[in-house]
């Protein structure tokens, strides 16, 4: 298995610039998520997906989009790129369906941002 | 709402020192604890969790008590390596029938031969 994979490792953008970050996973997990990761404010929630075809709202969810059309994809869209959005993102899943059940998070590997 | 207040770091130990890095927490009900590592270069893995009051969370020689008490979850480990260099973050989910992550600012550890 290859876990959860994320590309690509390292993007450059401008201002207002748009693009997507992947997020596939190999385990079969209903549960996936996007975090980003700022210095001194560990992890934050952006959104996160139940199963395909539901997605919803974390912490900070503004200037961010996601779908989940299949159980394996959950792409990050960023349509309006801003220095703001400067970080690294994680993206995570577990077996998990939302109801708490305490199941390991499994993360990628990371999406280095930087937006000029 | 719920939050997780780590030591701030770096925490600096020579090799075979014993560590502790302090995690407490502010929930409502009966959160589970996790410790989660991040080594250079990678995303988070697991380290330990506890999912009730009193469990003790152990893997690789660290460990940690879900207190619920005080509202802690210190991290320990009696012999690190340097190896173990690397950043901690303590987190819960909360107990409301959600998967949701609330994260630690994280502590960096370094230790030098």
């Amino acid at each position: 298995n290859a876990g959860v994979t994320q590309t690509p490792k390292f993007q450059v953008l401008k201002t207002g610039q748009s693009m997507t970050l992947q997020c596939a996973q190999d385990m079969n997990h209903e549960y996936m998520s996007w975090y980003r990761q700022d210095p001194g404010m560990g992890l934050r929630l952006i959104h996160y997906s139940v199963g395909a075809g539901i997605t919803d709202q974390g912490e900070v969810p503004n200037g961010y989009n996601v779908s989940r059309s299949t159980t394996e994809d959950f792409p990050l869209r960023l349509l309006s790129a801003a220095p703001s959005q400067t970080s690294v993102y994680f993206c995570a899943s577990s077996s998990g369906t939302g109801g708490g059940y305490q199941e390991t998070q499994y993360f990628g590997p990371g999406t280095r941002l930087l937006v000029l | 709402g719920d939050s997780v207040t780590q030591m701030e770091g770096p925490v600096t130990l020579s090799e075979e020192a014993f560590l502790t890095i302090n995690c407490t927490y502010t929930a409502t009900g009966y959160p589970s604890l996790f410790w989660y590592v991040q080594y250079p270069g990678e995303g988070l893995q697991l380290l330990l969790k506890a999912t009730k009051a009193d469990d003790k969370g152990s893997n690789k020689g660290f460990e940690a008590t879900y207190r619920k008490e005080t509202t802690s979850f210190h991290l320990e480990k009696g012999s690190v390596q340097v190896s173990d260099s690397a950043v901690y973050f303590c987190a819960l989910e909360g107990s409301y029938n959600t998967d949701k992550l609330i994260f630690g600012t994280g502590t960096r550890l370094q230790v030098f031969p």
